[in-house]
């Protein structure tokens, strides 16, 4: 079974500055697709970026990007130019590619606080 | 096109009642899944299904939780009897199929669940 974990429980950023989020998982598999999700108050899930497993190169959405390590595990997202409506909890997730079942995984999460 | 919709937005009822919510996923996603997220963690999932049958339920605790989903579309959640520590926010997501490119899962608002 894949697991994926998030170490910073909390981050706070000043508005218009820059900030990394940490992810990393455990999978035996070769192909799968990653995503970070954002959850604000209203509790909505909103996609924010993903990344299949066989691209090298790392996926960009405008202030979002994504630094992808196949080797290392490891799934960090940056988010540049912080602004208040970035404050939410994000969440890192897995998704295999392989078999019927296709899982989505999650981390517990980071919460975000943009101070303005 | 229309979201992932569920309902009720909020419940709350005494511990040993029984509760249902019930999700229509997005008009052609063969996906659906239920995830419980308790505060502060990230979702877990319930149970999976391709279409009208179940992929995965070995996180679903089954001598209370049950669900289906009828004709492949519609999909309820039941909890009978309700314990305190099923207080949860019960989220529906939905993707597409392989064939046609569905990566990520789309997720609705969420049902808060409140068991006293």
């Amino acid at each position: 079974a894949q697991t994926v974990t998030q170490s910073q429980p909390e981050m706070s950023v000043q508005e218009a500055e820059t900030v990394t989020l940490s992810c990393t998982y455990d999978t035996s598999e070769s192909d799968y697709y990653l995503f970070w999700y954002k959850q604000p108050p209203s509790r909505q899930m909103i996609l924010v970026i993903r990344q299949e497993a066989y691209k090298q190169q790392n996926a960009t959405e405008n202030r979002f990007s994504v630094n992808f390590q196949k080797a290392a595990k490891s799934f960090s997202l940056k988010i540049s130019d912080s602004q208040l409506g970035d404050a939410a909890m994000y969440f890192c997730a897995y998704r295999s590619i392989s078999g019927s079942a296709r899982q989505l995984t999650f981390g517990s999460g980071t919460q975000l606080t943009v101070l303005p | 096109e229309a979201g992932v919709a569920q309902s009720p937005r909020y419940k709350i009822i005494e511990k040993r009642q029984s509760v249902a919510f019930w999700c229509n996923p997005i008009s052609g996603h063969a996906t659906l899944y239920w995830y419980q997220q308790i505060l502060g963690q990230g979702p877990k999932l319930l149970i999976q299904f391709q279409n009208n049958g179940v992929v995965d339920d070995s996180q679903l605790p089954k001598d209370r939780f049950s669900a289906e989903r009828l004709k492949g579309v519609d999909s309820t959640l039941k909890i009978q009897p309700a314990k305190l520590e099923d207080s949860a926010v019960y989220l529906c997501a939905s993707s597409p199929p392989a064939r046609v490119g569905g990566t990520e899962a789309f997720f609705g608002q969420g049902t808060r669940l409140t068991v006293v």
